[in-house]
């Protein structure tokens, strides 16, 4: 079946540090993927997301790129700000309305 | 985009009492919605599937005769937690896919004391 494998958390990082957080999968066939960001106490929010292989998903400069020959979405940013700090679960969907599959989150905390 | 509306966005209710969750799609009609069970400094663990028009499909492990699921239009579907004990006490959140996404509710904190 399909599964996600993110990196475990805390990662704990200075104002303007550099962040990536690892994310592969296992999927059957071409996946979507996507990164879900949750505050405390919140729902989660899409992030962003890639729909096919060297696709590169963006927002509030949060990166990630599709690599199908690695199965790997790595979330970057190059400069992280204390309101980033919160959990982030890598994800996937295989087909149109299939349930998405998770990743068990990483949680991000960024000091000023 | 597509908006997912979950109400309430937390209630604390009395051992043995029942509550309802309700999860609206706003600008979209949603055939299957998801609802999810988080514990505390954990991923989310679906629950079920809710089905408009038929009956929902549970995972592994859920009970179907307390976690009530009612699909009652495209844009609604509600989750009851029957008989409440302490142990339901978790945050749930609800889900509809919009191809090729899933949008999300905001969550509900549920606390049976």
């Amino acid at each position: 079946g399909d599964s996600v494998t993110q990196m475990e958390g805390p990662v704990t990082l200075s104002e303007e540090a550099f962040l990536t957080i690892n994310c592969t999968y296992t999927a059957t066939g071409y996946p979507s993927l996507f990164w879900y960001v949750q505050y405390p106490g919140e729902g989660l929010q899409l992030l962003l997301k890639a729909t096919k292989a060297d696709d590169k998903g963006s927002n509030k400069g949060f990166e990630a790129t599709y690599r199908k020959e690695t199965t790997s979405f790595h979330l970057e940013k190059g400069s992280v700000q204390v309101s980033d700090s919160a959990v982030y679960f890598c994800a996937l969907r295989s087909s149109g309305y299939s349930t998405l599959t998770f990743g068990k989150g990483t949680m991000l905390l960024v000091s000023p | 985009g597509a908006v997912v509306s979950q109400h309430p966005s937390w209630v604390i209710c009395k051992s043995g009492t029942s509550v309802k969750i309700e999860c609206r799609s706003l600008d979209f009609q949603a055939t299957t919605m998801f609802w999810y069970r988080q514990f505390p400094k954990q991923s989310l663990m679906l629950m079920a599937t809710s089905n408009e028009g038929s009956k929902a499909t549970y995972e592994q492990g859920v009970e179907k005769d307390k976690f009530l699921i009612n699909h009652a239009s495209l844009t609604l579907s509600t989750l009851t937690v029957t008989s409440a004990h302490p142990e339901d006490s978790s945050f749930y959140i609800c889900s509809a896919p919009r191809d090729p996404e899933a949008f999300f509710g905001q969550g509900t904190r549920l606390t049976v004391v």
